[in-house]
């Protein structure tokens, strides 16, 4: 597609069930973004991809949480034992770099809500 | 560390009002600084962005002029439609590549 498509759009699950979420980038983007947005807030970094090298994870707020790129296209970002806490959205946001190596400007999805109940 | 301060919503306007968000920043080195617009339901989309002091970014009728001097990167426009009823957030970039983001600013138009 043109865009980020992130999947599901909805997520609910039990305080204590794992999850996987999915982003698939822009076709050709080397770069690859996850944020976390609580409710009213701005989305907060969580970590970075360059191709299917995660260069920057410094935002993750526990071991609960991976992500992972293996073959530098698809991203999937795993919650395990889930807390009410994690209640969020979870954007992807993806991006070309240019000649110097400078990021471009990110191209967000439309995020994965995910609510523990 | 960097960080980013948006004035408190909501803003409510009636059409064809003036609107200026306030945005203020703090960050290391000279960073590239941005306006994302998120619609209900929907991810952020880049509205405008400047890169350097004095740069002014515009797009769609919105315009912010990037002032190293204050630190600020307001955004304005001179007449607001009911179709710009969003939330705006500002952001920052410095280093490589992460975002920075403020907390957001709803606006809200009326007709």
């Amino acid at each position: 597609g043109a865009g980020v498509s992130q999947s599901p759009r909805y997520k609910v699950a039990k305080r204590g069930q794992d999850v996987a979420l999915r982003c698939d980038p822009i076709s050709g983007h080397v770069s690859l973004f996850w944020y976390q947005q609580a409710l009213g807030q701005g989305p907060e970094f969580l970590t970075y991809f360059q191709n299917e090298a995660q260069l920057d994870k410094s935002g993750l707020p526990s071991d609960r949480f991976f992500a992972e790129r293996p073959e530098g296209s698809v991203s999937t970002l795993k919650i395990q034992r889930t807390q009410q806490e994690d209640s969020a959205v979870y954007l992807c946001a993806s991006s070309l770099r240019d000649a110097g190596g400078s990021n471009q400007p990110q191209h967000f999805g439309d995020g994965t809500r995910l609510s523990i109940l | 560390g960097d960080s980013v301060t948006q004035m408190e919503g909501p803003v409510t306007l009636s059409e064809e009002a003036f609107l200026t968000i306030n945005c203020t920043y703090t960050a290391t080195g000279y960073p590239s600084l941005f306006w994302y617009v998120q619609y209900p339901g929907e991810g952020l989309q880049l509205l405008l962005k400047a890169t350097k002091a004095d740069d002014k970014g515009s797009n769609k009728g919105f315009e912010a002029t990037y002032r190293k001097e204050t630190t600020s990167f307001h955004l304005e426009k001179g007449s607001v439609q009911v179709s710009d009823s969003a939330v705006y957030f500002c952001a920052l970039r410095s280093g490589y590549s992460t975002l920075t983001f403020g907390k957001g600013t709803m606006l809200l138009v009326s007709p």
